[in-house]
């Protein structure tokens, strides 16, 4: 079965500043999708990032991209010039090709400060 | 185009009573998926829906909880008899088909409190 694990339940960090968020997961299929979703105080869950597994290239959307190292089976998330808003909590999610269950991580707390 | 829309946004049952969640998926979406979220936990899946059909429920508890997906009306979750480990938050998600390359949108959630 797949697991998705993040180590770092709270972080901290200035605005202005970029922040790392770690995930590991397990998995022995080969071709998968990753996703950060992020969670503000409202509770809505949205969606930050996705990477397809079977692409090289490293996803980037705007602030946020991520690294990621299929052999390592790791994949954080780069916020870059972190602002406010970007407080939240945020949740790291593998979900197979043809599945329709994501299988979420135990979140990270950011907490970004003037 | 409105969201994914779930009601009620909280909810507050006395153990043994009955909960009855809504969701109405985006305009164009016919798969449905539930999550539960419990405090300070990531959200585990619960049950994937299409129009009247019940696709995968491998991660509904086996009683008191069912889910339905009608021809017409919202996706409805509901807890019989239920008990205070019930209380979490219960997100609904919809996607316009089934697979990875389907973003799944969620909606707000609701907040279920067991008292």
């Amino acid at each position: 079965a797949q697991t998705v694990t993040q180590s770092q339940p709270e972080m901290s960090v200035q605005e202005a500043e970029t922040v790392t968020l770690s995930c590991t997961y397990d998995t022995s299929e080969n071709n998968y999708y990753l996703f950060w979703y992020k969670q503000p105080p409202s509770r809505q869950m949205i969606l930050v990032i996705r990477q397809e597994a079977y692409k090289q290239q490293n996803a980037t959307e705007n602030r946020f991209s991520v690294n990621f190292q299929k052999a390592a089976k790791s994949f954080s998330l780069k916020i870059s010039d972190s602002q406010l808003g970007d407080t939240a909590m945020y949740f790291c999610a593998f979900l197979r090709p043809t599945g329709t269950a994501l299988i979420f991580g135990k979140g990270t707390t950011l907490s970004v400060s003037s | 185009n409105a969201g994914v829309m779930q009601n009620p946004r909280h909810l507050v049952r006395r153990r043994g009573q009955e909960a009855r969640l809504r969701c109405s998926p985006m305009k164009g979406h016919s798969h449905v998926y539930w999550y539960r979220q419990l405090p300070e936990e990531g959200l585990k899946f619960m049950v994937y829906l299409q129009k009247e059909n019940i696709i995968d429920e491998s991660g509904m508890p086996k009683e008191r909880f069912s889910a339905e997906f009608p021809k017409e009306g919202p996706s409805i979750l509901r807890i019989q008899q239920v008990v205070r480990g019930d209380s979490a938050a219960y997100f609904c998600a919809s996607s316009p088909a089934a697979g990875g390359s389907y973003e799944q949108y969620f909606g707000p959630g609701t907040r279920l409190t067991v008292t």
